[in-house]
């Protein structure tokens, strides 16, 4: 079974730019969470999403944004990128039972 | 909130000695405490698992205990061998995905 994947692996961006991620979680999942990862704040809750609607959000400005299409998919976005939003960019998929599955993640860079 | 504290955030072992990093959580309706084992450059693996109705858990050279009373949960590597070495993170959850809480990571570094 096909684990959780993101794309892209990595990428670099400039302030103000915006950047789109996408996940495609594990077959079956229906729950894609977004989590930003840094060295100084550990794992940081962005949001869930459950059968294409926002099921839960975390303290993120509205900036970051996301959205899960039919086939469980997902995308987030981030505009007006900053600096402080250098991270790893992680998507976890979940079964019915609560158990996260991680992907590989995406790095982003902003300079 | 619920809120979790992961001890220590670094640990050195000789190989084939065993680790223990320790979690505490504070919110009683916690019932899931998942640990996940995070290697360079890749993202966080789920590596063992415990429910609240359980109050240990084994998967070969990894184990789980679970003390409910006092709210703390620990993980145990015996044997420790170099591919051991990674972050950890210990979490606690009320079942649901998003209400996932991690701890701060544990950096396990096995001496040869």
């Amino acid at each position: 079974k096909a684990g959780v994947t993101q794309t892209p692996r990595y990428l670099i961006k400039t302030r103000g730019q915006q950047v789109t991620l996408s996940c495609s979680p594990i077959s079956g999942h229906r729950s894609v969470s977004w989590y930003q990862q840094t060295p100084g704040q550990g794992l940081q809750f962005l949001f869930e999403y459950f059968s294409e609607t926002q099921r839960n959000k975390g303290n993120f400005p509205g900036r970051f944004s996301g959205r899960q299409f039919s086939n469980s998919r997902s995308e987030m976005n981030v505009s007006t990128l900053e600096l402080g939003d250098s991270a790893l960019y992680l998507c976890a998929s979940s079964s019915s039972t609560g158990e996260l599955f991680f992907g590989e993640g995406s790095r982003l860079t902003v300079l | 909130g619920e809120n979790v504290e992961q001890h220590p955030s670094t640990l050195s072992v000789q190989e084939g000695d065993s680790a223990v990093i320790k979690c505490t959580y504070s919110d009683s309706a916690s019932n899931y405490f998942p640990w996940y084992k995070q290697e360079l450059g890749k993202g966080p693996q789920l590596i063992i698992d415990i429910r609240s109705n359980v109050g240990e858990k084994k998967d070969q050279r990894i184990a789980v205990t679970l003390n409910k009373t006092a709210k703390h949960f620990s993980l145990h590597i015996t044997e420790t061998q170099p591919e051991d070495s990674a972050v950890y993170f210990c979490a606690a959850s009320e079942g649901s995905a998003s209400k996932i809480i991690f701890g701060s990571g544990t950096r396990l570094s096995i001496r040869p």
